[in-house]
């Protein structure tokens, strides 16, 4: 059964600040990898979507990596802000055509001014 | 743009009542979930449909029962409420290719007393 983990459950940094939130996963048998935000009271948002034969997606300031053999992936922030505050949640979705997603239980970021 | 939608956004209920959620899509997607996402639990898959007229079951589908309507409608049925389904529920779409990026509704916040 697959599980996915992410660390730390929390974490504070101040405004500027570059960081890094990780995810492990058990079974390396993936079809692709999710990063998602959630705001307080709010559904879930994409962020970034990779797919198992890729390394690394980016978009503006985030950079998520995947290594498939080691079972992790990252979500970089560059340069964080105040609005980057919010709980950052990977999903991985298996292969095999499942459309079903596999949730950490997520890092809740906040950005301090 | 709609995305997914999802009704009612608050209901509390007495034990042992019934309550159906509804959720409808407009971005002709194929798939559709119901997840719940409790604290420290993350979302968890209830049921998921990979089409019109097909459901199956995911991770936690006992006391749960699910109707696929047509293409753009999915709803989760509590036949008898019970206080453990005191819950978020997520109703999300998707169509599955290789972006396979899916789309969240805002949430339906039940609780059960």
């Amino acid at each position: 059964k697959q599980e996915v983990t992410q660390i730390p459950a929390a974490l504070s940094v101040p405004e500027g600040e570059n960081l890094v939130l990780n995810c492990s996963f058990t079974d390396s048998a993936i079809y692709n990898l999710q990063w998602f935000r959630q705001d307080p009271g709010k559904g879930l948002t994409s962020l970034l979507l990779i797919q198992s034969s890729q390394r690394e997606q980016t978009s503006g300031r985030l950079n998520a990596s995947l290594d498939k053999s080691s079972g992790r992936s990252t979500l970089y922030i560059a340069a964080s802000q105040p609005g980057d505050s919010a709980t950052y949640l990977c999903a991985v979705s298996s292969q095999g055509g499942s459309e079903k997603l596999v949730f950490g239980k997520g890092t809740k970021l906040t950005v301090n001014p | 743009n709609a995305g997914v939608t999802q009704t009612p956004k608050f209901q509390v209920l007495k034990t042992g009542q019934s309550m159906t959620l509804q959720c409808a899509q407009d971005m002709n997607h194929n798939s559709m979930y119901w997840y719940r996402q409790d604290p420290g639990m993350g979302l968890r898959l209830i049921y998921y449909s990979a089409s019109e007229g097909t459901t199956d079951k995911g991770e936690v589908p006992n006391g749960y029962n699910v109707s696929r309507l047509n293409k753009r409608e999915f709803s989760l049925r509590l036949e008898s409420a019970a206080p453990s389904q005191t819950s978020v529920y997520f109703c999300a779409s998707s169509e599955f290719d290789r972006r396979n990026t899916i789309y969240f509704g805002e949430g339906s916040w039940l609780t059960v007393v």
